[in-house]
C-alpha cells in the first residue's frame, strides 16, 4: 500500500535558524497536504499542494511539491518559538484515504 | 461554524472491556475519518465513512469497528481492549475527496 516517509523525526533549532522537513511517497500523489500539531493539540491543516512543481508560501513557511509528485518539503525561515510542534505531511493517491507521514517534531530553543 | 466535537475527552478502561467513542462532524461535512495516534506510530488511519457507508478501512483488527448515522455523526467501537490500544483517537471531517481534514480534539484512551 501507499507509504509516506517523513524526515527528520526530530529537529532542535535555535530561534532564528531555518528548518526543513521532507516527505517522500512510495507512489505518485494526486495532492499533498501539510498539518501542524501543537503539543497537546490536534492536527491543524496548513496547506494543500496539487500541481507538479508547485511552490506556495505562507509568511515564513514555504511548501514545495516535487516535479514527479512523489515528494514534498516544508521550509520555515527564521524559526520562532510559536513554530514549535509536529509537522505532518499527508498524501492522497487516487481514491485512497489520506496517508500521514510520522511527522517531524520541531523544538525551538529561545 | 462549530468544529468537530469528540466525546469523551478522556477514558480509562480495563483490558478486555469495550469502548465507544463519538464524533460530531462540522455541519455539512459528510465524510468522517478516524485515526489512531501513538508516539511511535504517528497517525494511523482506521476508517472513513461517507453518507453512512464505510469507504476505506485501515489495517486494524476486527475489534475496531465504526459506523455513521444519517446526521453524519460517527461512532467507533473497540472491543476486547488490549494495553496496546492506549492512544489518542482522532476524528476528522471533510467536505469530500481531496479536501482538508478538520480534526477534533481527540479522545485519549488509556487501557490498564
Amino acid at each position: 500500500g501507499q507509504q509516506v516517509m517523513q524526515i527528520p523525526q526530530y529537529q532542535h533549532v535555535q530561534e532564528g535558524e531555518d528548518f526543513t522537513t521532507y516527505c517522500n511517497s512510495s507512489t505518485t500523489l494526486s495532492n499533498i497536504q501539510w498539518y501542524k500539531q501543537r503539543p497537546g493539540g490536534h492536527p491543524v491543516f496548513l496547506i494543500q499542494l496539487v500541481k507538479s512543481g508547485e511552490v506556495k508560501k505562507q509568511k515564513r513557511l514555504t511548501f514545495q511539491f516535487g516535479e514527479a509528485k512523489k515528494n514534498s518539503s516544508l521550509h520555515i525561515t527564521a524559526t520562532q518559538t510559536t513554530d514549535v510542534g509536529t509537522y505532518f505531511c499527508a498524501g492522497v493517491g487516487g481514491n485512497t484515504p489520506l496517508v500521514f507521514g510520522k511527522g517531524t517534531r520541531l523544538s525551538v530553543i529561545a | 461554524k462549530a468544529g468537530v466535537t469528540q466525546t469523551p475527552r478522556y477514558l480509562i478502561k480495563t483490558r478486555g472491556q469495550q469502548v465507544t467513542l463519538s464524533c460530531s462532524p462540522i455541519s455539512g461535512h459528510r465524510s468522517v475519518s478516524w485515526y489512531q495516534q501513538t508516539p511511535g506510530q504517528g497517525l494511523q488511519f482506521l476508517f472513513e465513512y461517507f453518507s453512512e457507508t464505510q469507504r476505506n478501512k485501515g489495517n486494524f483488527p476486527g475489534r475496531f469497528s465504526g459506523r455513521q448515522f444519517s446526521n453524519s455523526r460517527s461512532e467507533m467501537n473497540v472491543s476486547t481492549l488490549e494495553l496496546g490500544d492506549s492512544a489518542l483517537y482522532l476524528c476528522a471531517s471533510r467536505t469530500g475527496d481531496n479536501s482538508p481534514l478538520h480534526f477534533g480534539n481527540g479522545t485519549r484512551l488509556t487501557v490498564t
